[in-house]
C-alpha cells in the first residue's frame, strides 16, 4: 500500500493560484498508476479534478481544464496540482488519490486530505 | 460527463439491520462502478470495485450488484463501524463521476 500526502498552503487569496503537492511514499511513482487529484466541497459530494502519469502525460475534468496544469518531480516521487484564478467555489478539501492503472479509475490508496480555504 | 443518482440521500438505521442503496447512471456503464465509504474527517476508503468484487481486507458484510445503469450496494448486518456517507462512482467515461451520497446514520 502506497502512502500519500498532500501539502501546501491552507489559505489562498481570490484570483491567485491554488499550489498543492503531493509526496508518495512505500512505493515508485514511476510505476503503471494514474496519479489524481480529486476535491470535496464543504459538506459536499467528490468531485474529480484530474489525472497525470509518470511520464508527464494529463487528462483533466473539462470543468477545470481552463485553469488546472498537473505536473510530475519523478527524482522527488511527488506530483502537483495548480489551480489559477481561484474563487470562494474552490474551497475544498483537496485530496490526491492512486488508481489501479490501465482504464480503471478505482482509487485505491488516499491522502489524507488538506482543506484549502479561498479567502481574502 | 455521465450523472450518477444515488437514494437514498441518507437513511437511519440499527445494528444489525440490512441496508441497500441504490446507484443509477444516465448512460450503460457496463460494470465500471465502484462503491466507498468515508467518514467525517477522513478520505473514502474503496470497498467494491467493478461493481461486485470486494476489495482487498473489506468485510464480507459489505457487497455490490448491478451493470449497465442499476446497481446496488448492501450492507447485510450493519456494525457499529459501518456508520459513515457511501458514495457510488463511474469510471466507464472520463470524467469520473460521483453519486451524491448515502449517509447511514443511527437509528
Amino acid at each position: 500500500q502506497v502512502q500519500l500526502q498532500e501539502s501546501g498552503p491552507g489559505l489562498v487569496k481570490p484570483s491567485q493560484t491554488l499550489s498543492l503537492t503531493c509526496t508518495v511514499s512505500g512505493g515508485s511513482i514511476s510505476s503503471s498508476y494514474y496519479w489524481n487529484w480529486i476535491r470535496q466541497h464543504p459538506g459536499k459530494g467528490l468531485e474529480w479534478i484530474g489525472y497525470i502519469y509518470y511520464s508527464g502525460s494529463t487528462y483533466y475534468n473539462p470543468s477545470l481544464k481552463s485553469r488546472v496544469t498537473m505536473s510530475v518531480d519523478t527524482s522527488k516521487n511527488q506530483f502537483s496540482l495548480k489551480l489559477k484564478s481561484v474563487t470562494a467555489a474552490d474551497t475544498a478539501v483537496y485530496y490526491c488519490a492512486r488508481d489501479s492503472g490501465g482504464s480503471s479509475r478505482d482509487f485505491i490508496d488516499w491522502g489524507q486530505g488538506t482543506l484549502v480555504t479561498v479567502s481574502s | 460527463d455521465i450523472q450518477m443518482t444515488q437514494s437514498p440521500s441518507s437513511l437511519s438505521a440499527s445494528v444489525g439491520d440490512r441496508v441497500t442503496i441504490t446507484c443509477q447512471a444516465s448512460q450503460d456503464i457496463s460494470n465500471h462502478l465502484n462503491w466507498y465509504q468515508q467518514k467525517p474527517g477522513k478520505a473514502p476508503k474503496l470497498l467494491i470495485y467493478d461493481a461486485s468484487n470486494l476489495e482487498t481486507g473489506v468485510p464480507s458484510r459489505f457487497s455490490g450488484s448491478g451493470s449497465g445503469t442499476d446497481f446496488s450496494f448492501t450492507i447485510r448486518s450493519l456494525q457499529p463501524e459501518d456508520f459513515a456517507t457511501y458514495y457510488c462512482q463511474q469510471f466507464d467515461n472520463l470524467p469520473p463521476t460521483f453519486g451524491g451520497g448515502t449517509k447511514v446514520e443511527i437509528k
